[in-house]
């Protein structure tokens, strides 16, 4: 069965440094989205990617984080200066339509020290 | 505003037992899907359902069943004959449904953690 990758599966970064976290979506998705899941917490939305532009985006998707999919196939999270909140367990979802079920990644966990 | 409460933060149970996790949203949507995922130890999502807000019909696969009522807000999952390997985070997802293109994002509840012991 196809599934979404993700890359690295754990992520180890000093504060104030940029990270970027990836994905391959499953290749017949068309619609891309991030999650976090801070240790031990529900799992939050981030963004929602559609078309090559964001579609949705929540409260925690500030200034610092963006999403590109520079390739056609890579889809990436980036944010550019850690913070210790930022420590959690990020997990990027695809869809084949709008109303399919988002299926998920494996996660990647960043840790910021 | 959307919100899942998932009000059981823990159940334990032993093995064999049946067991129902509750789910109660909240949503201003006429039409919205609400969702089933299992988070095992090794931390991944797995997609267990996906319910419409149409369709009020109760779903069986296996020893999972789910119960919708729109009437009280509730998604109800019930595992029959548990097993040790049922034992997982548990969490319930809502999303709202779009007359336009966009892709939404799930709301999710803070998950029940089940504990099947042998």
């Amino acid at each position: 069965e196809p599934e979404v990758t993700q890359t690295p599966s754990h992520q180890v970064t000093q504060m104030g440094q940029e990270v970027i976290l990836r994905c391959v979506p499953i290749s017949n998705h068309l619609y891309f989205y991030w999650y976090r899941q801070i240790l031990g917490q529900k799992v939050e939305f981030l963004v929602s990617f559609y078309n090559n532009e964001i579609s949705e985006k929540s409260e925690i998707f500030d200034d610092q984080f963006s999403v590109e999919r520079p390739d056609g196939s890579n889809f990436t999270l980036k944010i550019r200066s850690t913070k210790l909140e930022d420590s959690a367990m990020y997990f990027c979802a695809t869809g084949q339509g709008q109303i399919q079920p988002q299926h998920f990644g494996d996660g990647t966990r960043l840790s910021i020290l | 505003a959307q919100k899942v409460t998932q009000a059981q933060t823990e159940i334990s149970v032993v093995e064999k037992e049946d067991v129902t996790l509750d789910c109660v949203y909240e949503t201003r949507d006429t039409t919205y899907y609400l969702f089933w995922y299992k988070q095992p130890p090794s931390g991944e999502l797995v997609f267990l359902i996906r319910r419409n807000s149409f369709d009020e019909q109760n779903e069986i696969s296996g020893r999972y069943s789910w119960n919708f009522q729109k009437s009280t807000s509730s998604f109800n999952f019930t595992i029959t004959a548990s097993q040790v390997v049922d034992s997982a985070v548990y969490f319930c997802a809502l999303r709202k449904t779009y007359s336009g293109g966009g892709a939404d994002g799930l709301t999710f509840g803070k998950g029940t953690h089940l504990i099947i012991q042998p």
